[in-house]
């Protein structure tokens, strides 16, 4: 059964850069044909599509948030990641990583999710 | 700002059925572009419900089905219980910009 599992920094300044690991077990992040997105839920609103990653490391980007994420894979740790820079309170959220199953279909597997705070 | 219009909130009793409405645009949905459905209970990660407008992944009940038709898409409950209380948010994919993949606004459904 494929698991992801987010990690990294609860808690993050307004003005620095906001990074988070995903791990994935179960599974090789380098199966053909499957992507590798971040989703995130600010508390009590909806989803936002953050941006995706194949494992040759091809990458896409919500436009909205284009300017300062940067997705990267770790295809020997089996692991991907995400960097936004510049956060404000507005960045404050719950992210989560999913597996997709192309660039333009649905999420699968989902990790349980990660709060992060953005405050001084 | 999502591209996707679902209604804040919809509810019936148990055994009813209920829809919810997902309308897009013609670069979304009406460009073709597969609709998906998710169900998110409270504190929890969204679940996959529907894929491919009316694909149901193994474990989801034949209560939940799904269907498109122009620039809009519908999930409907039937039979409605109690633990299907929770947020449900369709997704897909919009080509204007560069492309991009957008979620609904949500609907909380409510069993009364």
């Amino acid at each position: 059964q494929l698991q992801l599992q987010e990690s990294g920094p609860g808690l993050v300044k307004p003005s620095e850069t906001l990074s988070l690991t995903c791990t994935v077990s179960g599974g090789s992040i380098s199966s053909s044909s499957y992507y590798w997105g971040w989703i995130r839920q600010p508390p009590g609103k909806g989803l936002e599509w953050i941006g995706s990653i194949y494992y040759s490391g091809s990458t896409y980007y919500n436009p909205s948030l284009k300017s300062r994420v940067t997705i990267s894979v770790d295809t020997s740790k089996n692991q991907f990641s995400l960097k936004l820079s510049s956060v404000t309170a507005a960045d404050t959220a719950v992210y989560y990583c999913a597996r997709q199953i192309n660039w333009d279909l649905n999420f699968d597997y989902w990790g349980q999710g990660t709060l992060v705070t953005v405050s001084s | 700002q999502s591209v996707l219009t679902q209604p804040p909130s919809v509810s019936g009793a148990p055994g009813q059925r209920v829809t919810i409405s997902c309308t897009g645009s013609s670069s979304n949905i009406g460009a073709g572009y597969d609709v998906h459905w998710y169900q998110q209970l409270p504190g929890t990660a969204p679940k996959l419900l529907i894929y491919g407008n009316s694909n149901r992944p193994s474990g989801v009940p034949d209560r939940f089905s799904g269907s498109k038709s122009g620039t809009s898409a519908s999930l409907a409950i039937t039979g409605l219980q109690a633990e299907d209380e929770a947020d449900y948010y369709c997704q897909s994919y919009d080509s204007s910009l560069s492309g991009f993949n957008v979620f609904g606004t949500g609907t909380k459904v409510t069993v009364l």
